[in-house]
């Protein structure tokens, strides 16, 4: 199985600051025959389903504010928030769906400062 | 647009079996999967298997084979997953989510049913 390890477990930032969680993977998760990589982040908010933010590891889902963006290749992956918004409170999960088991990471923990 | 409705919670006792449905809409149920992922309190996400919505072929999470089922009715458009002998530490929140065409992220995903598994 892939085992996705998320930094920081836990984050503190101030408003309008940028915030960066970093997600690595045990094995690549870069398909060689697309040049893919197979790596997606979700927001989950208290009491609701997780949200997708970013798939192929750079691809912003329709609808996803472009202060979220998504960087990195192989094995080593980060989430880039550009300005903290209040409303970005929540827990973020990088997953890989290269091959099954479709592993998340623990998740990482994101609040105001 | 796109949905993902889930029956209602369940309390179960232990060694007992459960089976969630989500329903779906607003896309053609056949050209992709449906994924399972549960959370338990306070936990992180765990994938526990995919279901072909083309045909019906599945592949599980290794911990769980043996107890868990995955089932699909086109006709209705309706996603199940069946868990048998049930624990307390199957208690969770279950999601079903929809695998994007092409891609296998997670794009939709249901409000979630939770589980309570107690004596």
């Amino acid at each position: 199985d892939i085992v996705m390890t998320q930094s920081p477990d836990s984050l503190a930032v101030s408003l309008g600051e940028r915030a960066t969680i970093n997600c690595k993977s045990s094995q690549s998760v870069l398909y060689s025959s697309n040049n893919k990589n197979y790596l997606a982040w979700y927001q989950q908010k208290p009491g609701q389903p997780p949200k997708l933010l970013i798939y192929w590891a750079s691809t912003r889902e329709s609808g996803v504010p472009d202060r979220f963006s998504g960087s990195g290749s192989g094995t080593d992956f980060t989430l880039t928030i550009s300005s903290l918004q209040a409303e970005d409170v929540a827990f973020y999960y990088c997953q890989q769906y290269y091959n099954t088991p479709y592993t998340f990471g623990q998740g990482t923990k994101l609040e105001i400062k | 647009q796109v949905q993902l409705v889930q029956s209602g919670a369940e309390v179960k006792k232990p060694g007992a079996s459960v089976k969630v449905s989500c329903k779906t809409s607003g896309y053609t149920f056949t050209s992709s999967g449906i994924s399972w992922v549960r959370q338990a309190p306070g936990q992180g996400l765990e994938w526990m298997g995919w279901i072909s919505g083309i045909n019906g072929n599945t592949d599980y999470a290794q911990k769980l084979q043996g107890r868990v089922t995955m089932t699909t009715d086109t006709s209705t458009s309706t996603a199940y997953m069946e868990l048998r002998s049930l624990r307390s530490d199957d208690t969770a929140v279950y999601y079903c989510a929809r695998l994007r065409y092409g891609s296998n992220c997670f794009d939709y995903w249901g409000q979630g049913t939770l589980v309570t598994v107690s004596s």
